[in-house]
């Protein structure tokens, strides 16, 4: 069964530091997403990615955050430079449409800001 | 935004028995998806129902909606030992994204 798969599973960097994480998303999907969870709380929305361009994001996604589909499998979210409340679990999505189809989660690459 | 709130926040049984989360939200929905996530780990997506559906089967799970209370509730029976996990209802998507409550947290006694 077709997976989304992020890479790396854990990311450990410095303050101020820029970090890439990476995600391939389902083959046949259109739309493609980023969460966050901080540890103990909520997944929160931050961004999803539709025809080569930002279609929504949401406060937390500010003008540290980009995102970029570099080729035709790969899914990134760049944080140029990172914070120690960036500290958390960020989770990538693709889903086949927005009409309320499915969303696929990836399984989280666990980021530490030291 | 929409949002749900999952109730109870934590819920223990005991193996075998059934288990039973509820999801409340307050704006009206095109539709409503439950997840589970294991500590620590991605979530892994359960099932969608449609506004227009009122019950959805899937295997052990059993998920309900009434658009009129703006409630849903999911059951799964004949609980085992790896449904311990956390439990989310998800509203909106799209272009938007996913609205996730805290969770229910499930743990099932051996």
């Amino acid at each position: 069964e077709p997976e989304v798969t992020q890479t790396p599973s854990h990311q450990v960097t410095q303050m101020g530091q820029e970090v890439i994480l990476r995600c391939v998303p389902i083959s046949n999907h259109l739309y493609f997403y980023w969460y966050r969870q901080i540890l103990g709380q909520k997944v929160e929305f931050l961004v999803s990615f539709y025809n080569n361009e930002i279609s929504e994001k949401s406060e937390i996604f500010d003008d540290q955050f980009s995102v970029e589909r570099p080729d035709g499998s790969n899914f990134t979210l760049k944080i140029r430079s990172t914070k120690l409340e960036d500290s958390a679990m960020y989770f990538c999505a693709s889903s086949a449409g927005t009409r309320g189809e499915t969303q696929y989660f990836g399984p989280g690459t666990r980021l530490l800001v030291l | 935004s929409q949002q749900g709130e999952e109730d109870p926040q934590a819920l223990s049984i005991q193996e075998g028995e059934n288990a039973t989360m509820n999801c409340s939200y307050k704006t009206s929905i095109n539709n409503l998806q439950w997840y589970r996530q294991n500590s620590g780990r991605g979530l892994v997506h359960l099932i969608l129902i449609r506004s227009n559906e009122r019950e959805k089967h899937s295997g052990r799970l059993r998920v309900t909606l009434d658009t009129s209370k703006k409630s849903s509730s999911l059951l799964i029976t004949a609980s085992r030992a790896a449904d311990t996990a956390s439990y989310f209802c998800a509203l909106g998507g799209g272009a938007d994204g996913l609205t996730f409550g805290k969770g229910t947290h499930l743990i099932i006694q051996p």
